[in-house]
């Protein structure tokens, strides 16, 4: 138990049915991230939030739309995905400006049809 | 962009033997950490350097921070089955705490 939670685990979506991933961090962190990880692959960063702000969005495209409300919860909203966007889908945190560690949720397995 | 290139891909080792893994890169890094991924979990760190030289252990772990800040390395001593996950390097290239990069991989088998 990392202390980041991550709803659903598993999706299975058509490409033209939208729905959203959740993270929620209960460790006092206040910078954000969504990792894309593929197999065999480097995890990829998709954005980063530091005190709710959009700080990188690492050329990722607009059927991904992120949403950062406050800074325990973080939103990555899908529209319209291909299936080479089926990944498994992390979400981070860290203390803003600290050279620390990331602590990564479970992430959630993302199958798009 | 700084890539990240971590080896060997994958390990296959009897249970008790050591085992040796490493990461590179062509620019210099000024942390570099250590992850396991088990599996249908995220990654979980397990030793983090800032230093170069910087030689640190967590039990049967022992990482190191390469001298010219371009590479580190992974040593698990006695290995045991629990063990099994893949290891992945990371590190901040550059003073922007959130430019991490990612290794991809070293997938660990350990048969009893």
């Amino acid at each position: 138990e990392t202390g980041v939670t991550q709803t659903p685990r598993h999706l299975v979506m058509g490409m033209t049915n939208k729905k959203s991933l959740k993270c929620e961090q209960h460790l006092g962190h206040n910078a954000m991230y969504w990792y894309k990880q593929s197999a065999k692959k480097p995890l990829e960063l998709m954005f980063v939030y530091n005190f709710k702000e959009q700080t990188e969005n690492n050329s990722v495209p607009s059927r991904f739309s992120p949403e950062c409300p406050n800074s325990s919860h973080l939103f990555l909203h899908l529209h319209t995905l291909q299936p080479e966007d089926s990944a498994l889908y992390l979400c981070a945190s860290t203390l803003a400006g600290a050279k620390d560690e990331q602590f990564f949720g479970p992430g959630t397995r993302l199958t798009v049809l | 962009g700084q890539q990240l290139n971590q080896s060997p891909q994958s390990m296959f080792i009897q249970e008790g033997e050591d085992v040796s893994m490493n990461c590179t890169s062509s620019s210099i890094f000024n942390t570099w950490l250590w992850y396991k991924q088990d599996p249908g979990e995220g990654p979980v760190l397990l030793i983090a350097l800032y230093k170069a030289g910087e030689l640190t252990s967590n039990g049967r772990l022992t990482a190191q921070f390469g001298i010219t800040r371009k590479d580190s390395f992974l040593n698990i001593s006695a290995s045991i089955p629990s063990d099994v996950g893949i290891y992945f390097c990371a590190g901040h290239p550059t003073y922007n705490n959130n430019d991490m990069r990612f290794g991809a991989g070293t997938r660990l088998t350990v048969k009893p």
